[in-house]
């Protein structure tokens, strides 16, 4: 399964777009991308997924090339609300078995 | 009950000491997790469960069991509480299958200490 790679920490403006890019290298057929965003004393949210190309819900885009070896989650005109931890995970569904690698998070600060 | 739900909030515990962290979800989904998290080492699974009577091992496994009797309750266990088992611990759901779209709802964890 695909070892997921994400930078520690990125720093914004309100108003800005964030791009926050994950690299998985070893990626498989089965594996699709996640992202999740975590908030201090909470736990994890989904936020957007994706196998190719690209995805666009109401908070994000997911964008994700034909190798598949990286995805990019873009954050449009953040605002400070934004500031949490983003999580890039790889998961495979094959039979009843799962796996499921998690990136070690992007902390996101937004600032005024 | 809304969504999912995990009990204690937090709990500090004295090594070799037997614990059970408690889950419940009211969604009837059929798959429920359990991740440890840790600074520095983000988000890892322990155990899962793809419906009740169902379970299979994470990343992080020993020292840690699970038992799915129902739908609804994926408690975990630590049967006898080490230092190294300080964490936040995580339970989540999501529907099953082979679909691929499996969103995961996480509860709002379980700070333990062990002492």
């Amino acid at each position: 399964l695909a070892k997921t790679t994400q930078p520690i920490s990125m720093d914004s403006y309100e108003g800005q777009e964030v791009n926050i890019t994950c690299s998985h290298n070893n990626i498989a057929t089965n594996d699709y991308i996640t992202w999740y965003q975590q908030f201090p004393s909470q736990g994890p949210r989904f936020i957007i997924q994706g196998y190719k190309t690209k995805v666009t819900n109401e908070v994000a885009s997911l964008f994700i090339p034909a190798d598949r070896k990286s995805s990019t989650l873009s954050l449009p005109r953040v605002s400070l609300s934004d500031t949490a931890v983003y999580y890039c995970l790889a998961r495979r569904w094959a039979g009843n078995n799962r796996k499921l690698i998690w990136g070690l998070g992007t902390s996101l600060a937004v600032n005024p | 009950i809304a969504g999912i739900t995990q009990a204690p909030t937090s709990q500090i515990l004295a090594a070799g000491r037997r614990m059970t962290l408690r889950c419940t979800q009211d969604m009837r989904h059929n798959a429920m997790y359990w991740y440890r998290q840790d600074l520095g080492l983000g988000l890892r699974l322990i155990h899962y469960s793809n419906t009740a009577g169902t379970t299979g091992k994470g990343e992080v496994p020993d020292g840690y069991s699970v038992s799915r009797a129902n739908t609804d309750d994926f408690p975990l266990t630590l049967a006898s509480a080490v230092p190294s088992q300080t964490s936040v611990y995580f339970c989540a759901s999501s529907d099953s299958g082979t679909g691929s779209y499996n969103e995961q709802f996480f509860g709002p964890g379980t700070r333990l200490t062990v002492l």
